[in-house]
């Protein structure tokens, strides 16, 4: 079965520029999450959705990251302008429900390697 | 609010040693509790779960027991290998039916030959 698929694996862009990066869940999962991880600040969660809405997105550093889920088998991270700062490595994740126990894992993609030059 | 607190690494063993990564939490209600390896270019696996308290996951030689009584959830391997050099993470889920983890900082572990 596929995992989570992010795209692209590796992104080298220019400051000011937008960046869009992609993820496709697992088919039949209904919750989706995005994350950053840098050397200094670990792993982030940046928001979450749950049968595509977005719950929580307090993780968002600032209004210049935005994301979206127009459908089940789709999402997209976007930052616009990008800065230095936002280079790292972002992860999708998606998990099955699994109830108020929260006893399902989440399944990760490779995730996608920013440098903003 | 719920948080996870990890063995400081990194941690550096020789292949066939034990291996023990502290793995703490805090958190109200009862909390799905998880490890998860990652390794170089790739992202987090899951590598073992217990869901309730006294549960031991169990994976590749890894164990982990749920002990309730004192908040832990430490990782165990008899024997390393090579293989096993990773970043090691613990984490918790927060309950709220859309299984969101909170993870603790990561143990970076590297086994030498």
């Amino acid at each position: 079965d596929a995992g989570v698929i992010q795209s692209p694996r590796h992104e080298v862009t220019e400051m000011g520029q937008e960046v869009t990066l992609r993820c496709k869940p697992i088919s039949g999962h209904n919750s989706l999450f995005w994350y950053r991880q840098t050397m200094m600040r670990g792993l982030e969660l940046l928001i979450y959705f749950n049968n595509n809405v977005p719950i929580d997105d307090s993780g968002m550093p600032e209004d210049r990251f935005s994301a979206k889920m127009p459908n089940a088998s789709f999402s997209t991270l976007k930052i616009q302008p990008s800065e230095p700062r936002d280079s790292a490595v972002y992860f999708c994740a998606s998990s099955p429900a699994g109830g108020a126990r929260g006893n399902q894992p989440q399944h990760f993609g490779d995730g996608t390697r920013l440098s903003i030059l | 609010g719920n948080s996870v607190t990890q063995m400081e690494g990194p941690v550096t063993l020789s292949e066939e040693a034990f291996l023990t990564i502290n793995c703490t939490y805090t958190a109200t209600g009862y909390p799905s509790l998880f490890w998860y390896v990652q390794y170089p270019g790739e992202g987090l696996q899951l590598l073992l779960k217990a869901t309730k308290a006294d549960d031991k996951g169990s994976n590749k030689g890894f164990e982990a027991t749920y002990r309730k009584e004192t908040t832990s959830f430490h990782l165990e391997k008899g024997s390393v290998q090579v293989s096993d050099s990773a970043v090691y993470f613990c984490a918790l889920s927060d309950n709220q039916g859309a299984q969101k983890l909170v993870f603790g900082q990561g143990t970076r572990l590297t086994i030498n030959p």
